[in-house]
């Protein structure tokens, strides 16, 4: 059973506070993806990664950073959090050509 | 900017009858892939179909087919004999030939009644 898994499913941070989500997949995938989702807005784009050490900036990269140090695991780093970061992040992982993406269960961020 | 625009933000259906999603994208690209998400309340997202922009039949997954106007770039989903488990927000993505990114539009939600 193939399977994206993100660190906390759940998460309370304070306003300043760096913040890491982690996700680890085991599908052998290439891509790997963080996406937020917010109310009306649908998932947007936060960082793209199609290697390891290989990322691309998404629609909204501002206040995130992205590591990929190994195939299997994506993360994603608040550098200092902020009350409108807020939000369900959900990381996503591929393969090439247009393939199925197979997501995690997602993590909701609360910075307070 | 390549975009998807789904501009339901809301529909219902009643059991056992059909439903139609509607999408639209904005791309100069000859290829690329064509998605429908599904994501129930337990935010499990999960793939119901998939396109491919060169083939021009319409993509079937039992009781989910699209209709896919290239020309038009309109890729809607209609859902047949709703089932209270349809129930969820739909999402239509996207991904151009040249790259892995996937795009989403804002989602539908779809609310199935007895």
């Amino acid at each position: 059973d193939v399977k994206v898994t993100q660190s906390s499913r759940y998460l309370v941070k304070r306003t300043g506070e760096k913040v890491f989500l982690e996700c680890v997949q085991d599908m052998d995938h290439e891509n790997m993806f963080w996406y937020r989702q917010d109310p009306g807005l649908g998932l947007r784009l936060i960082y793209f990664s199609y290697d390891v050490k290989m990322k691309e900036k998404g629609d909204i990269p501002e206040g995130y950073s992205v590591s990929r140090e190994k195939k299997e695991r994506f993360s994603l780093i608040l550098e200092s959090a902020s009350t409108n970061q807020t939000s369900m992040y959900l990381c996503a992982s591929s393969r090439p050509q247009g393939t199925e993406a197979f997501f995690g269960q997602g993590t909701r961020l609360t910075v307070v | 900017a390549q975009t998807v625009t789904q501009s339901q933000p809301e529909m219902s259906v009643q059991e056992a009858e059909t439903v139609t999603l509607s999408c639209t994208y904005d791309t100069s690209e000859n290829n690329y892939y064509l998605f429908w998400y599904k994501q129930p309340p337990s935010r499990q997202m999960i793939l119901v179909i998939r396109q491919e922009a060169y083939k021009q039949q319409n993509a079937t997954e039992n009781r989910f087919s699209v209709n896919f106007q290239k020309a038009a770039k309109s890729f809607s989903l209609k859902i047949s004999d709703s089932q209270l488990g349809d129930t969820a927000m739909y999402f239509c993505a996207f991904i151009p030939n040249n790259t892995d990114k996937l795009i989403f539009g804002t989602g539908t939600r779809l609310q199935v009644f007895p």
